[in-house]
């Protein structure tokens, strides 16, 4: 059972533009969501996090938002660039335990 | 410093032999977590341990065996595994859980070969 999940499996973007990646999770128990950068072999990177008692936090060029009654999260990206590229996981922790749960990933490319 | 140090970054290992991985923090995080990862997939929680102490076990099988001999050190211990567990290992650690969230960090993983 995928509690979070990114129902995109992939995204193309052109540089300099806006990308956005999803996330949908079903747990109304999780209240902390990350987002994570990952490169092949590589651990995780993280980006950028959200409280679910907030709908909106932005740092630098990402932005999350959070829609509660929704269950969905999103990050944006802009202007993208070609670093970018990667796969982008969302994460979400909730209850009382330290259980940090992926989405399923978005590998996304920026094109020059 | 934000660093988590796994060790080694690659290891290949016979269905019969015993390795261990091991991973090093020195933020002061008193949760640290095991992740499997296998390719095209999102990393898959094994084991979290809070305050040195096993609080998840995601029903992980007993060929793998973890210990944390303190507040900075996790291992992990391999025994009889099968050409399945082949995967990215990787470590994290964070604050434990508390009136503060706080992200994960985790280390660059190992990559594990079994033959």
């Amino acid at each position: 059972d995928q509690q979070v999940k990114q129902n995109s499996p992939s995204l193309s973007v052109q540089e300099g533009r806006i990308s956005i990646l999803n996330c949908d999770y079903t747990n109304s128990m999780f209240d902390y969501f990350l987002w994570y950068k990952k490169y092949p072999a590589e651990g995780p990177t993280f980006l950028i996090s959200i409280s679910s008692i907030k709908d909106k936090n932005e740092d630098g060029r990402f932005t999350v938002f959070l829609n509660k009654s929704a269950k969905h999260l999103s990050l944006h990206i802009v202007p993208s660039q070609p670093g970018d590229s990667a796969v982008y996981f969302c994460a979400a922790r909730g209850g009382a335990t330290n259980k940090l749960i992926f989405g399923t990933g978005t590998l996304l490319a920026v094109q020059p | 410093d934000t660093e988590v140090t796994q060790t080694p970054k690659h290891l290949v290992m016979g269905m019969t032999n015993k390795k261990s991985l091991k991973c090093e923090q020195h933020m002061g995080h008193r949760a640290m977590y095991w992740y499997k990862q296998k390719a095209k997939k999102p990393p898959e929680l094994m084991f979290v341990y809070s305050y040195e102490k096993l609080s998840i076990n995601e029903s992980v099988p007993s060929r793998f065996s973890p210990e944390c001999p303190n507040s900075s050190l996790l291992n992990l211990h391999l025994h009889a595994l099968q050409p399945e567990d082949s995967a990215l290992y990787l470590c994290a650690s964070s604050h434990y859980r508390g009136p503060r969230n706080t992200e994960a960090f985790f280390g660059q993983g190992t990559r594990l070969t079994v033959v």
